[in-house]
């Protein structure tokens, strides 16, 4: 079975600052999916960004940017200009690109924003 | 278009007592992950159901859990003789095809008194 790994488990940033999460992952496949989601307090499940493998270029949504590293099997998120809203639990999430599988989630970072 | 409804969002049960647990994907999905979340820990797969069938239930515990996913009605997540182990949050979620994004369910905070 694939394995996620979220070395921090909590992290703390300075309001309008920025933060990097890390995740690495582990697999053996060349077709596949990674994910960002956000768990807040009310403990909704929400995706922030998603990367396809096959894809070179970085995904980016507004202040949220990956760094995808295929080779070091490395898919960390990058959050600019902290919001007080951005304190969450954030999880790394890997699926396979085959039919048929299931989302393998890492156990999340706790991010703190310090107004 | 409402998101995935879980309900309900609490449930408390004596042990011994069964638990079910329903969850309505959102509208045109007709692909749904049940998985659980203890504290302090990340979200473990239990199983991956389409309609009317049960495509992965690798991470569904042999005994007293059970899952369906019927033609018509809400997915439910059913745990018989429910023991104190049992309590955690379980999350629902649906995604419309395979390998798209899974769009969560808010959970139902099981407690096993």
């Amino acid at each position: 079975a694939q394995t996620v790994t979220q070395s921090q488990p909590e992290m703390s940033v300075q309001e309008a600052e920025t933060v990097t999460l890390s995740c690495t992952y582990d697999t053996s496949e060349s077709d596949y999916y990674l994910f960002w989601y956000k768990q807040p307090p009310s403990r909704q499940m929400i995706l922030v960004i998603r990367q396809e493998a096959y894809k070179q270029q970085n995904a980016t949504e507004n202040r949220f940017s990956v760094n995808f590293q295929k080779a070091a099997k490395s898919f960390s998120l990058k959050i600019s200009d902290s919001q007080l809203g951005d304190a969450a639990m954030y999880f790394c999430a890997y699926r396979s690109g085959s039919p048929g599988n299931q989302f393998y989630f890492g156990t999340g970072t706790s991010l703190t924003v310090i107004p | 278009n409402a998101g995935v409804m879980q309900n309900p969002r609490h449930l408390v049960r004596r042990r011994g007592q069964e638990a079910r647990l329903r969850c309505s994907p959102m509208k045109g999905h007709s692909h749904v992950y049940w998985y659980r979340q203890l504290p302090e820990e990340g979200l473990k797969f239990m199983v991956y159901l389409q309609k009317e069938n049960i495509i992965d239930e690798s991470g569904m515990p042999k005994e007293r859990f059970s899952a369906e996913f019927p033609k018509e009605g809400p997915s439910i997540l059913r745990i018989q003789q429910v023991v104190r182990g049992d309590s955690a949050a379980y999350f629902c979620a649906s995604s419309p095809r395979e390998n798209e994004k899974l769009f969560f369910g808010s959970g139902t905070q099981l407690s096993v008194l």
